[in-house]
């Protein structure tokens, strides 16, 4: 079991652009949360994913939006982009919230210049 | 609103000396805690949770309601256990929010 991956693992984009990032939840996990972290922060809550809808959402603006696909795959789409959006984007998976444990990838990386 | 606080950005201590990393919190109904940890060069994952009531690699962390803290405590630290260690809070709904985090070095 190759855990959770995500993609790609760094990009650069300028001011303006969009981005698309990608997530394969751990296998049989069916819930995915993505996460924002600044340089020097915890993780800060974007929203989360289950049975292909947004079941909760962070204070983060409408330009991140996001899918879940039927395979539990996910997207996290940002519109857009400031220079503020430069962060690691880590998603995590688990099911259905079981225990509350969180599965994490080892992120994507994103410069905005 | 939820909020997880974690006074110390660094902790540095010897090999075998006790270690305490803190961890407040504020949420008015009854939260689950966890503990995650970032070892170098891996991923974050999940150290121990307060519902366990388990100890995981020495560490044991005790929910104090009154106190509104979950503080991870290790009598001896080892110079393996050097890493980022975050608090973490469920309240009610899905999300899982978490403290800044508390880089925790041992010295030999």
């Amino acid at each position: 079991d190759a855990g959770v991956t995500q993609s790609p693992t760094h990009l650069i984009k300028t001011r303006g652009q969009q981005v698309t990032l990608r997530c394969s939840p751990k296998s049989g996990h069916d819930t995915v949360s993505w996460y924002q972290q600044a340089l020097g922060q915890g993780p800060q809550f974007i929203f989360q994913y289950y049975e292909e809808e947004e079941r909760q959402r962070g204070n983060f603006p409408d330009r991140f939006s996001g899918h879940q696909f039927p395979n539990y795959s996910s997207e996290l789409n940002v519109n857009a982009l400031l220079l503020g959006d430069s962060a690691l984007y880590l998603c995590a998976s688990s099911f259905r919230d079981s225990t509350g444990e969180l599965f994490f990838g080892e992120g994507s990386r994103l410069t905005v210049l | 609103a939820q909020r997880v606080t974690q006074p110390e950005k660094l902790l540095s201590v010897f090999k075998g000396a006790p270690v305490e990393l803190k961890c407040n919190y504020s949420y008015s109904g009854s939260p689950e805690l966890f503990w995650y940890v970032q070892y170098s060069r891996q991923r974050l994952q999940l150290l121990l949770r307060h519902i366990s009531r388990e100890s995981i690699k020495g560490f044991t962390a005790d929910l104090n309601k009154g106190e509104t803290s979950f503080h991870l405590k290790k009598p001896f630290a080892q110079e393996e256990d050097s890493a980022m260690y975050y608090c973490a809070l469920r309240g009610g709904g899905f999300k899982t929010i978490f403290g800044a985090g508390t880089r925790l070095f041992v010295k030999a």
